[in-house]
């Protein structure tokens, strides 16, 4: 079956970096999505990758390997905002989204 | 998790024609749906908000004749894209809320590449 793994909550510090991980098992591999939602919001697109590497985007970078089936979403210099649900999806072979559960990212003072 | 199915997961239509995308919850009964439209690497765009038994809440700039909303059971949402224009393909996704257990969680399908000709 298809398969989306991150770890549900994860809390870090202002101003401190913390690494979301994403590992995937699907049927097919068109790319991978990162999103932030906050509650009772719609998600916000943060990044695509479709190739092996790390691509930087202000504080916020995104990392795939295809040969491991895993992503990382890195946040830098954590602010209060960040506080929110990160979530990764997949699009299979037949651009259908696969979803992960989300990761609830709690920033502490 | 919850698992929230989408159908079909592609049709091409031609244009002036309509089109019904169906979204269910599987396991779990929804009193609310969402429907989202995803732009090429951009945000997912809410649509409306779809609640059994009641009329959709649509987002302002959404043509409510042109994009229908039933929401007719706790498990089944649809979106009829009515007299369907080049413009209108794109990539609809919906998602089903959940808060069974004192939880209040989202719940995405897997999406619809929709393509008009």
């Amino acid at each position: 079956g298809q398969n989306i793994d991150q770890p549900t909550e994860m809390t870090a510090t202002e101003g401190a970096i913390v690494q979301i991980n994403c590992t995937y098992q699907t049927s097919g591999f068109n790319g991978l999505f990162w999103y932030q939602q906050h509650a009772g919001e719609a998600p916000t697109f943060l990044s695509y990758n479709v190739l092996d590497g790390l691509e930087e985007k202000g504080r916020f970078s995104s990392f795939l390997s295809r040969s491991k089936g895993y992503s990382y979403l890195l946040l830098k210099e954590l602010q209060m905002k960040d506080s929110a649900s990160y979530l990764c999806a997949v699009w299979d072979s037949n651009y259908q989204l696969i979803w992960g559960a989300g990761t609830k990212l709690i920033i502490k003072p | 998790g919850a698992v929230v199915s989408q159908h079909p997961s592609r049709v091409i239509c031609k244009s002036g024609t309509s089109v019904k995308i169906e979204c269910r919850s599987l396991d779990f009964q929804a009193t609310t749906m969402f429907w989202y439209r995803q732009f090429p690497k951009q945000s997912l765009m809410l649509m409306a908000t779809s609640n059994e038994g009641s009329k959709a809440t649509y987002e302002q700039g959404v043509e409510k004749d042109k994009f229908l909303i039933n929401h007719a059971s706790l498990t089944l949402s649809t979106l009829t894209v009515t007299s369907a224009h080049p413009e209108d393909s794109s990539f609809y996704i919906c998602s089903a809320r959940d808060v069974r257990g004192g939880i209040d969680e989202q719940f995405f399908g897997p999406g619809t590449r929709l393509t008009v000709l």
